[in-house]
């Protein structure tokens, strides 16, 4: 069964760095690609980006260079990296594996809220 | 970039009533990486239609995804009181997935 698990702070000041990570089990993170996306509350789905075993990546071009996701094959973990954050970012923020033929998501984690605040 | 609008906003039905939801597109995409996801309150969302009409693992035949082009639809044949949720559908195209604003099929 694959399972994944967000972890990271809840709390998140404005402008800095949010920092997230997702652990995978059930499934080794050399297959597939792996995204985060995130849900304001009360609100939809935007997906922010996704990265692949070898730790190329592909990011939302709407959030300006500001996301970056990293991979660690070895912990079967991958990270998220969002800077210069503002309220606009507090958001549910999801990991999802994402399948590479059809571009769908298919075992998600049960999300994590951060909110941005001083 | 390609915009996804899905209608109505709201859709309420009885259950044991069919619905009917749409997905257009601004421009003409591939049906191939066109997916459905329902999502209840206070969950991930779940994969229910892939590439348009496939039925991702254990969906319901009760759930059936058409179209082409521009245009999209996800029928519920019948509704079950589980069905109330919001659905959502999402499209890649040029290293880049969209989601729809979503349609919340609430009990009338």
């Amino acid at each position: 069964q694959v399972q994944l698990r967000e972890s990271g702070p809840g709390l998140v000041k404005p402008s800095e760095t949010l920092s997230l990570t997702c652990t995978v089990s059930g499934d080794s993170i050399n297959t597939y690609y792996w995204s985060w996306i995130r849900q304001p509350p009360g609100k939809g789905l935007e997906w922010l980006g996704y990265v692949f075993n070898s730790g190329s990546a592909n990011h939302n071009p709407s959030l300006k260079r500001r996301v970056s996701i990293s991979i660690d094959t070895s912990l079967n973990q991958f990270s998220l990296y969002l800077t210069s954050v503002t309220a606009a970012d507090t958001a549910v923020y999801y990991c999802a594996r994402t399948n590479w033929n059809y571009y769908y998501f298919d075992y998600w984690g049960q999300g994590t809220l951060v909110t941005v605040s001083s | 970039e390609i915009v996804l609008t899905q209608s109505p906003g709201t859709l309420s039905l009885s259950p044991g009533e069919r619905a009917t939801l749409s997905c257009r597109a601004s421009q003409s995409v591939s049906s191939s990486y066109l997916v459905w996801y329902q999502q209840k309150p206070g969950q991930a969302p779940r994969l229910l239609i892939y590439s348009a009409s496939s039925r991702a693992t254990g969906i319901p035949d009760r759930f059936s995804g058409s179209g082409s082009g521009t245009d999209f639809t996800l029928t519920i044949s019948r509704l079950e009181p589980e069905d109330f949720a919001v659905y959502y559908c999402q499209h890649y195209d040029t290293s880049r997935l969209t989601f729809g604003g979503g349609t919340k099929v609430e009990i009338k």
